[in-house]
């Protein structure tokens, strides 16, 4: 079944240490995106890749970085995690190479604590 | 920039239609959207409605949409309580943009 998957689901680490949030997606999408979601709700954009060797960052600026070396991955790497870290990190993708009604399909995101 | 504004909470009673109501300031805006976010998951899509439609309906969920005053709104008819969970609004307006999304409105359905 095609799907988009983030691991791991709950993390908790100590400030200073390096962590990758994974994201996969087995759709075939060349957009992919990461949003960080504050307590008070909003989304904001973070990175996002159009394909393969193509990433950006996005309207609220980050610490992290990303990566796109294949399509179906979309991995997001804290070098040195901070307590103002603490989030929940939510990847996404879609399929927008025609016009058309396409919704960006979520992961059910990785909820990140620093301590 | 596209901007798109939501109130942020709403307290129904179980039985009772919600409204939930979005502006947006993007007048080129070609779909927009209904996500549902439940607690501890990700997004997931409800509906969208194509800019040159005023109305659709789906079960017991209708989404209007006034172009003029660029105004979108969801009704959930007979809420449940498994309808509590945060909706947001989003746009799309050309071809390979990203979307924008609202900050949420929160509903919280009583018994």
């Amino acid at each position: 079944e095609a799907d988009i998957y983030q691991t791991p689901r709950y993390l908790v680490i100590g400030t200073g240490k390096k962590i990758t949030l994974e994201c996969s997606q087995t759709m075939g999408h060349d957009k992919m995106y990461w949003y960080q979601q504050d307590p008070g709700m909003e989304l904001h954009l973070i990175h996002y890749s159009y394909g393969v060797n193509s990433t950006e960052k996005g309207d609220l600026s980050s610490e992290s970085t990303v990566s796109r070396i294949r399509t179906e991955h979309f991995p997001l790497t804290l070098e040195s995690a901070r307590p103002s870290h603490t989030s929940q990190y939510l990847c996404a993708s879609s399929d927008e190479g025609e016009v058309g009604p396409y919704g960006y399909t979520f992961g059910s995101g990785t909820r990140l604590t620093v301590v | 920039g596209e901007d798109v504004e939501q109130s942020l909470f709403l307290s129904v009673r179980e039985g009772d239609s919600s409204v939930i109501n979005c502006t947006y300031t993007d007048s080129s805006s070609t779909y927009l959207y209904w996500y549902k976010q439940e607690p501890g998951a990700g997004l997931q899509l409800l509906t969208y409605i194509f800019s040159n439609m005023d109305m659709k309906q789906d079960q017991r969920l209708t989404v209007l949409l006034n172009k003029k005053d660029k105004h979108l709104s969801l009704r959930i008819a007979d809420t449940q309580t498994g309808d509590s969970a945060i909706y947001f609004c989003a746009q799309r307006n050309n071809y390979g943009q990203n979307f924008v999304f609202g900050p949420g409105t929160r509903l919280s359905v009583l018994p």
